[in-house]
């Protein structure tokens, strides 16, 4: 069974700092590994995914996540946060090559990222 | 490109009583996929929908059922209504071939009294 975990449920950073946010998964098999973003009354806009090329992930909007698996971490950065980061985000993970069964997402609980002047 | 589309956005709902809530995916994707996200949480799987067929389903009791049609849209029909089932339901969409991003709509945001 493949899980998320996020560590930090509320991060608080200043205007122009970095964001880190962590995420670690468990799987069984090699993973996909994604970051959505929701805005308040929203739904889920992606971020960025991982699926098997590159280990650093660019992203819309200036993120990035590294993919390690010694680690099993996903850590999504930010160099400089901007007011309009602010947002919760959710870290997710499927099985890569599952047939039959589709690419079902398992997501973290999330992390609320406040953005202060 | 329409992205996905869900109606409505809001309901609410009272105990025991049943709903319907309906997606249109993102053009030219086949897949459609349902989850659950309660207030403070992060989203649920429900199910997952393909070729007009239920293909994976989470943890949910049979309450929750569902239909895609030939045109790829879909419905989450939700029977005897409890307190608990309030919450966000989200659809996501994905193309199988392609089949590892799911692209999400804006939600149902259902209110059981």
């Amino acid at each position: 069974a493949q899980s998320v975990t996020q560590l930090g449920s509320h991060v608080s950073v200043s205007e122009g700092a970095l964001v880190l946010l962590r995420c670690n998964y468990s799987s069984s098999v090699p993973p996909y590994l994604f970051w959505y973003v929701q805005y308040p009354n929203q739904g889920l806009q992606l971020l960025l995914k991982y699926t098997s090329a590159a280990t650093l992930v660019k992203g819309i909007n200036g993120f990035e996540a590294e993919f390690k698996k010694s680690e099993t971490s996903f850590h999504l950065t930010k160099p400089s946060a901007h007011m309009s980061d602010a947002a919760e985000y959710f870290c997710a993970v499927s099985e890569r090559g599952v047939t039959g069964g589709g690419n079902k997402l398992t997501f973290g609980t999330g992390t609320q990222l406040k953005v202060e002047l | 490109d329409a992205g996905v589309t869900q109606s409505p956005t809001h309901l609410i709902k009272t105990r025991g009583q049943q709903v319907t809530l309906r997606c249109s995916p993102k053009s030219g994707h086949d897949t459609v996929s349902w989850y659950q996200q309660a207030l403070g949480q992060g989203p649920q799987f429900i199910f997952q929908y393909y070729e007009e067929e239920e293909r994976q389903r989470g943890n949910f009791p049979d309450r929750f059922s569902g239909h895609q049609f030939p045109n790829y849209s879909s419905e989450l029909n939700v029977n005897a209504l409890l307190l608990g089932d309030s919450a966000l339901y989200l659809c996501a969409s994905s193309l199988r071939v392609y089949q590892e991003t799911q692209y999400f709509g804006p939600g149902t945001r259902l209110l059981v009294l």
